[in-house]
């Protein structure tokens, strides 16, 4: 079936500092992913949608400086968290649409819970 | 913007006891998909639901998606304890300019009875 890693699993940082999140799409290609937040006991919440070779399509509210999504080929986008702050620890969830299949289905996956101190 | 209002957001469970959970929504979806998620874990997809009035089961649970394309619900039978964790709702946009994207509910969180 479709597989969708994310590294890392778990992040600590200093606030101020930046954080990559990785999003691979392990056995399948997908032209887009999707980036969510979850903070805990909420619902995920969509921040952006990634689409590979283009810039990628932010939800209101969501800025795009802070949040920086690249998806240079099919099967990674990433997403770094510039100057990080507090307020932005959050489980962080990506997802990837697998077109080939036939079925409007997004793929989930693991999560990255981020902690900035 | 679209909302999904999902009930209950919480609930017991005892082992073999029927399970209901719904979602309401004041927007039309086109696709209604239920999701489970374990505490640290992704959503897994569960069920998917493509056409207004379909009702769809997979083992011991049972979807359907409403006439009016505005609501959906999940029964799970017979519980048992794996089935403890947080059940989603998700309405998908179809439209050229939404591009698949999922609204989900505020989730449902089953739990066992003390």
């Amino acid at each position: 079936g479709a597989v969708v890693s994310q590294h890392p699993s778990r992040v600590i940082c200093k606030s101020g500092t930046s954080v990559k999140i990785e999003c691979r799409s392990l056995d399948f290609q997908a032209t887009t992913m999707f980036w969510y937040r979850q903070f805990p006991k909420q619902s995920l919440m969509l921040m952006a949608t990634s689409n590979e070779g283009s810039k990628a399509t932010y939800e209101q509210g969501v800025e795009k400086d802070k949040f920086l999504i690249n998806h240079a080929s099919l099967t990674l986008s990433t997403l770094t968290v510039t100057s990080a702050h507090p307020e932005d620890s959050s489980f962080y969830i990506c997802s990837a649409r697998d077109w080939s299949s036939g079925v409007n289905e997004q793929f989930f996956g693991p999560g990255t819970r981020l902690t900035v101190l | 913007g679209q909302q999904l209002n999902q009930s209950p957001q919480s609930m017991f469970i005892q082992e073999g006891e029927d399970v209901s959970m719904n979602c309401t929504s004041s927007s039309i979806f086109n696709t209604w998909l239920w999701y489970k998620q374990d505490p640290g874990e992704g959503p897994v997809l569960l069920i998917a639901l493509y056409k207004a009035g379909e009702l769809t089961s997979n083992g011991r649970l049972t979807a359907q998606f409403g006439i009016t394309r505005k609501d959906s619900f999940l029964n799970i039978s017979a519980s048992i304890p794996s089935d403890v964790g947080i059940y989603f709702c998700a309405g998908q946009l179809r439209g050229y300019n939404q591009g698949g994207k999922l609204i989900f509910g505020q989730g449902t969180e089953l739990s066992v009875k003390p």
